[in-house]
């Protein structure tokens, strides 16, 4: 499957520790998105990459959050220093370029704060 | 970032019934359009993107109306397997904003 792969799936952390999402964009993608996903609300867009640069990273949290996608290897959407507002799910997009071109999304990791 | 407006719902339709949402965005300067699907807990899926000339997929017709700022979603003959969260979703790259602002979603309930 060339699809978007996210993982892990589940992620369960306590206040406090770091956590961290990995995410491989579909075959032939170079775009990725992240996005974040409430209970009962809406996506949100956190953070536009290609590979080693940030391009938008206009909803990211100013603080604990970051994200990169380097040369090598997967997209990282870090958290640190978890809280309990943390839990959500993350989701990951990719899309070959950017002009007018869909996203096909992976299956997202739910991240739980304990 | 500009917001993308659609009813909630739920929309409790029976098997058979043709429904129609609509979904309204604020930023004239968006390029392109999509309905996105999203199951309970699972990650949106692309249903079709909307083109100015509007677009029919099987059971599926989207629709744009630039000048009144408007996109609609019509599903004629609806399964049950058509229960699901409807995203409409706006890509305003260019416009200062890179990634896609998806509206809330329209809950969709097919009923036998």
């Amino acid at each position: 499957n060339a699809g978007v792969m996210q993982n892990p799936r589940h992620l369960v952390r306590r206040r406090g520790q770091e956590a961290r999402l990995r995410c491989s964009p579909m075959k032939g993608h170079s775009h990725v998105y992240w996005y974040r996903q409430l209970p009962e609300e809406g996506l949100k867009f956190m953070v536009y990459l290609q590979k080693e640069n940030i391009i938008d990273e206009s909803g990211m949290p100013k603080e604990r959050f970051s994200a990169e996608f380097p040369k090598e290897g997967p997209s990282i959407l870090r958290i640190q220093q978890v809280v309990r507002g943390d839990s959500a799910a993350y989701f990951c997009a990719s899309s070959p370029g950017r002009d007018n071109q869909p996203q096909h999304f992976g299956d997202g990791t739910r991240l739980s704060i304990l | 970032r500009k917001e993308v407006e659609q009813d909630p719902g739920p929309f409790n339709v029976p098997e058979g019934a043709t429904v129609a949402f609509n979904c309204t965005y604020s930023n004239s300067a968006s390029q392109s359009f999509f309905w996105y699907r999203q199951d309970c807990r699972k990650e949106p899926k692309l249903l079709m993107s909307v083109y100015s000339s509007g677009n029919e997929d099987g059971r599926f017709t989207a629709q744009l109306n630039r000048a009144s700022q408007y996109i609609s979603l019509l599903i004629r003959d609806s399964k049950l397997s058509d229960s699901a969260t409807y995203l409409c979703v706006v890509n305003s790259w260019g416009g200062g904003a890179d990634g896609l602002t998806f509206g809330k979603g329209t809950h969709l309930i097919i009923q036998p």
